[in-house]
């Protein structure tokens, strides 16, 4: 399993572009990127996933270099609602060693 | 139609005592899993159910015991409840590793 690295929180405005980067040296040939969000009291939801170069989806890109040793979430025009805890996760076929650690905490302010 | 949903939502009990969580998917998913979210906001697995079969089994206490009467259900059985056992416990299902978690609303467990 992959061990991830995320800043511990990110400060934001509304209509401002958030990139969240999460650092994964040790990723395999197999593994995959896939990021959560999680409101308070709720549980994670799914974003976006990605193997390498970029994926756009409505809500988010994902960026990942060519070495695929870290990867950065990019939410464009940020609102309130975008506050929330924001998850790395690197996973490959049949790792059911998941582990989502701390994730990012990203408020977006008026 | 709720995807993954558990019960109860919240749970306060008192330490030495026995209680369980179910947890229930209708998305057909294969694999279902059982996390522990503490106060730090870590999320971290505690097990995983494929086809009824336990794939992994974290550093949890063995109070601590999966229990799949069938592919739609993962329930959590806690013996001897302590202290430390405060968290919140989620319940979320895939169709494979790879695949999108769909989680479960959360139990909010206190032990006092």
């Amino acid at each position: 399993l992959a061990k991830t690295t995320q800043p511990i929180s990110m400060d934001s405005y509304e209509g401002q572009e958030v990139n969240i980067t999460c650092s994964h040296n040790n990723i395999a040939t197999n593994d995959y990127i896939t990021w959560y969000q999680q409101f308070p009291s709720q549980g994670p939801r799914f974003i976006i996933q990605g193997y390498k170069t970029k994926v756009t989806n409505e809500v988010a890109s994902l960026f990942i270099p060519a070495d695929r040793k870290s990867s950065t979430l990019s939410l464009p025009r940020v609102s309130l609602s975008d506050t929330a805890v924001y998850y790395c996760l690197v996973a490959g076929p049949n790792d059911y060693k998941l582990s989502f650690g701390a994730g990012t905490t990203v408020t977006v302010r008026a | 139609d709720t995807a993954v949903s558990q019960t109860p939502k919240y749970l306060v009990t008192q330490m030495g005592n026995d209680k369980s969580i179910k947890c229930e998917q209708n998305l057909g998913h294969d694999t279902m899993y059982w996390y522990k979210q503490d106060s730090k906001k870590f999320l971290k697995i505690m097990f995983s159910y494929n086809n009824k079969e336990l794939i992994i089994n974290e550093t949890v206490p063995n109070r601590f015991s999966p229990k799949s009467p069938d592919k739609a259900h993962l329930n959590l059985h806690i013996n001897s409840l302590e202290l430390g056992d405060s968290a919140v416990y989620f319940c979320a299902s895939s169709q494979s590793t790879l695949g999108e978690q769909y989680f479960g609303p959360g139990t909010r467990l206190t032990v006092t």
